[in-house]
């Protein structure tokens, strides 16, 4: 069974540019999760979806990040513009059901911002 | 709110020893909780369960013990092998939909 699969894993650019993460959830399931990781800090949620509906978006700064999942399967998360703070990993997550732990992770994309 | 935090930012162990990784938590009503295991380069990997109302749960080679008096979870791992060298992150499934992950441990091990 193929995992969760992200890309790029890897991007640099500069302040002020617009990127976007893509995501592929693992076959059949119907939650998906865009997750911050900080250097040296546990992973921080931005938004979960139901299908294609985000029921919760309450971690996503609005005013520069945006997130979609159109057919509830494939995800793509967007920065626009990114900021020197964007820099990070952001990693995406599925599980079949919300509400139970095991949700399995991908290799994340480490956003360099410059 | 709540929190979940480990007390350890590194662990070093030497191969054959027991590990024992500690966390914290401050959310009293947390029914929930989960080890994962993250390698360089890779996103973090479930581990173990569990649920309060157990005091302990044991897998392969790891076992989990919660202490929900002290609001205090472990992992251990035996005989630990190099396999092992991770971050280690504890994380409280809050509200049954939202996992709120703690700092990490990082754990090292010697030949």
């Amino acid at each position: 069974e193929a995992g969760v699969v992200q890309s790029p894993r890897y991007k640099i650019i500069e302040k002020k540019q617009p990127v976007a993460f893509w995501c592929n959830p693992i076959s059949g399931h119907n939650t998906l999760y865009w997750y911050l990781q900080n250097l040296g800090q546990g992973p921080e949620l931005l938004i979960r979806y139901e299908n294609e509906e985000a029921v919760d978006d309450s971690q996503l700064p609005k005013d520069r990040f945006s997130a979609e999942r159109l057919k509830g399967v494939d995800s793509t998360l967007k920065i626009q513009p990114a900021e020197l703070g964007d820099s990070a990993v952001y990693l995406c997550a599925s599980s079949q059901r919300q509400g139970f732990g095991e949700q399995y992770f991908g290799p994340g994309t480490r956003l360099t911002v410059t | 709110g709540e929190s979940v935090g480990l007390h350890l930012p590194t662990l070093s162990v030497q191969e054959g020893d027991n590990s024992i990784i500690n966390c914290a938590y401050s959310n009293s009503a947390s029914d929930y909780f989960i080890w994962y295991k993250q390698e360089s380069g890779k996103g973090p990997q479930f581990i173990i369960d569990i649920r309060s109302n157990m005091d302990k749960r044991q897998g392969q080679r790891v076992t989990v013990l919660l202490n929900k008096t002290v609001k205090h979870l472990s992992l251990q791992i035996a005989a630990t092998q190099p396999g092992d060298s991770a971050v280690y992150f504890c994380a409280d499934l809050y509200n049954t939909d939202k996992l709120i992950f703690g700092t990490g441990t990082r754990l090292q091990v010697f030949p």
